[in-house]
């Protein structure tokens, strides 16, 4: 059984405040590892696929960082907005199971004015 | 209709009802998924078809029957469910190979009485 752990569960922030979540996952057999958007009411939605140890990925606001060989990823959001509060979803590739993602149960965050 | 889409997007069965979950993508990819998101729990992978062909089963039990005639279409033909089987059923496609980033339906939301 693979493991794969999101911290915070959930978080509280005001808008224009930055913040971050950590996922951690099994550092051997890595093939990729992704952060999905979930907003209430919506489909989930890919924000980044990330394959390299050392990786960093940023669209907008938002950012990640990938360290696959002590198997965790952070995402990073620069000054919140509210549109920004959703459940954001990390999920585990290996080597060994392509095809079958394992996700961890997300960091739901809330932001305010 | 692009994406994703999924219907009914709301059911409710009985314990002895027959029912089925119907999943479309329209993006042209070559495999397909269904997931299961119960409350407070990650979300479960349960099925994969690549190119029509089930992939994997994730020890699902038997009364969900999945079926994929072709890469656009999947089902999930349920038969004699039990009250925890309520959930959200999210049903997901991707490119195979590479990045299997998912692109998500809006799901169907099942209660099972």
């Amino acid at each position: 059984i693979l493991n794969v752990e999101q911290s915070p569960q959930s978080l509280h922030v005001q808008e224009g405040d930055s913040t971050n979540f950590t996922c951690s996952f099994p550092s051997s057999n890595f093939y990729a590892l992704h952060w999905y958007r979930w907003e209430t009411a919506k489909s989930p939605e890919a924000l980044f696929v990330m394959t390299l140890n050392g990786d960093e990925k940023k669209k907008g606001r938002i950012s990640a960082t990938l360290n696959t060989k002590e198997g965790y990823s952070y995402l990073y959001i620069k000054g919140s907005q509210p549109e920004d509060s959703a459940t954001y979803l990390c999920a585990f590739l290996n080597t060994g199971t392509a095809s079958k993602l394992t996700f961890g149960t997300g960091t739901r965050l809330q932001v305010t004015l | 209709e692009t994406g994703v889409t999924q219907t009914p997007r709301h059911l409710v069965m009985g314990m002895t009802n027959k029912k089925s979950l119907k999943c479309e993508q329209h993006l042209g990819h070559n495999a397909m998924y269904w997931y299961k998101q119960s409350a407070k729990k990650p979300l479960e992978l349960m099925f994969v078809y690549n190119f029509k062909e089930q992939t994997e089963n994730n020890s699902v039990p038997s009364r969900f029957s999945p079926e994929c005639p072709n890469s656009s279409h999947l089902f999930l033909h349920l038969h004699t469910l039990q009250p925890e089987d309520s959930a959200l059923y999210l049903c997901a496609s991707s490119q195979t190979g590479f990045s299997y980033e998912q692109y998500f339906g809006p799901g169907t939301r099942l209660t099972v009485t």
